[in-house]
């Protein structure tokens, strides 16, 4: 069955970029028609969903971090990617990769573990 | 945007009761609507999906119901195991998705 795998750094200083990368294993990240999610859990516990990628390299972003967000696909390594950013405390979270099955009106249907990230100076 | 929002805040029930959570959208979302469940430190699990659809391995006592602007999440009877955060998610038509602020069901 397939699974994910969120990595990156734990801790990233205010104003750089954060890096994360999502390995998708038991299945390829380019077939069926699912896209590929990332989503963040701030300490308070709300959930946003921050944007999801295509095989093809097709991305929808959430207006709220359009303008600091890039999500990248590399189908050879079975792996997507996220970069944000300009960072503040603000980005502090738990920071989820999942597969999304909207197009087969379902949602997210598998998570990766999180990783936590802390932004401070 | 479209937004979700859930009550109560905090459910606080007894083994074996029925529990029913609710879930408002601000838009029409048709049957567009998912539930997740939350186990402390654990990631969200799918739980129901298409507003009434069981995921994979969800047990029966899970279910379903609404359309359009109101929604519901109902525990037929409540096991120590369903002790969680309860979310919904809409993902109708054209994103972004959104969540709604959870649920806490509590013994």
């Amino acid at each position: 069955q397939v699974q994910l795998q969120a990595s990156g750094p734990g801790l990233v200083k205010t104003s750089q970029t954060l890096s994360l990368t999502c390995t998708v294993s038991g299945g390829s990240i380019s077939s069926g028609g699912y896209y590929w999610s990332w989503i963040r859990q701030y300490p308070g516990k709300g959930l946003e969903w921050i944007g999801y990628i295509f095989y093809s390299g097709s991305t929808y972003y959430n207006p709220s971090l359009e303008s600091r967000l890039t999500i990248s696909i590399d189908t050879s390594k079975n792996q997507f990617s996220l970069n944000l950013t300009s960072l503040t405390a603000a980005d502090t979270a738990v920071y989820y990769c999942a597969r999304d099955a909207w197009g087969y009106g379902s949602g997210l249907d598998v998570w990766g573990q999180g990783t936590t990230v802390t932004v401070s100076s | 945007e479209i937004v979700m929002t859930q009550s109560p805040a905090t459910l606080s029930v007894s083994p074996g009761e029925r529990v029913t959570l609710s879930c408002r959208a601000s838009h029409s979302l048709s049957s567009n609507l998912a539930w997740y469940q939350q186990k402390p430190g654990q990631a969200p699990r799918l739980l129901i999906y298409g507003a009434s659809t069981r995921a994979t391995g969800i047990p029966a006592r899970f279910s379903g119901s609404g359309s359009g602007t109101e929604f519901s999440l109902t525990i037929s009877s409540l096991q120590s195991e369903d002790v969680a955060v309860y979310y919904c998610q809409q993902y109708t038509i054209w994103p972004p998705w959104t969540f709604g602020q959870g649920t806490k069901v509590e013994i």
